[in-house]
């Protein structure tokens, strides 16, 4: 039930594409959903995030899409730029205890120019 | 600009070798967290610390210990090192209340 399932495990799209990264999870406890970013040799940082109560939000070319429920969240990257290569991780925060973040998989995503 | 830093960005080390894994961070955080980081795994909390002296056990503590003595400094510890602990470790810290978890840049791990 702490589970964050993403998918796919890795994407390749052309320049200007509309990846799109999902994410499903199990645990209504969860409040708060970030997305990661990650640059080779870097560690993870906070691209964009959303709390249940909204079904959208957009950051520039990042846009989160919430079903609350289907329980399902999903990013998408608008005319995706090379520099967009990395790889992405959603994660979902509790709202009681220590309110540890839960991380997905994983997606590495590479845009070809 | 929060600042995580870890000692070492690359090492290698020996079966059976006792290992030290430093964390610090600049921002007065209360929490501090290490993940591994495996392919297609994602990343996996092992310990973390909200608070000095205080530590509590993540999905995968097992073969690992740690030590906050120092509100910014979060260590991690690998008794007698094996190579399936081969894998890049990831710290973070955050403010409690807060959201953002910021990340240090990583140490790739190296037993052989």
């Amino acid at each position: 039930q702490q589970q964050v399932k993403q998918s796919p495990q890795s994407l390749i799209v052309q320049k200007g594409g509309i990846p799109i990264i999902n994410c499903a999870y199990e645990n209504t406890a969860f409040d708060y959903f970030p997305w990661y970013q990650q640059f080779p040799g870097k560690g993870p940082a906070l691209l964009i995030a959303i709390r249940p109560d909204v079904s959208e939000k957009k950051e520039g070319r990042f846009t989160i899409s919430f079903n609350k429920s289907a329980k399902q969240f999903s990013l998408h990257i608008m005319d995706s730029q090379p520099g967009d290569s990395a790889t992405y991780f959603c994660a979902a925060k509790g709202n009681t205890g220590f309110q540890k973040l839960v991380f997905g998989t994983g997606t590495r995503l590479l845009v070809s120019p | 600009d929060v600042k995580v830093t870890q000692s070492s960005r690359y090492l290698v080390k020996r079966t059976g070798e006792k290992v030290f894994l430093e964390c610090v961070q600049d921002m007065d955080h209360e929490n501090m967290f290490w993940y591994r980081q495996d392919p297609g795994l994602g990343l996996r909390l092992i310990y973390f610390s909200y608070d000095v002296k205080m530590k509590e056990k993540g999905d995968i503590p097992e073969g690992y210990s740690v030590s906050r003595e120092k509100k910014e400094r979060f260590s991690l510890i690998l008794e007698s090192a094996s190579t399936n602990q081969t894998s890049m470790y990831l710290c973070a810290s955050r403010r409690t209340g807060g959201r953002t978890q910021y990340f240090g840049p990583g140490t790739r791990l190296t037993v052989l």
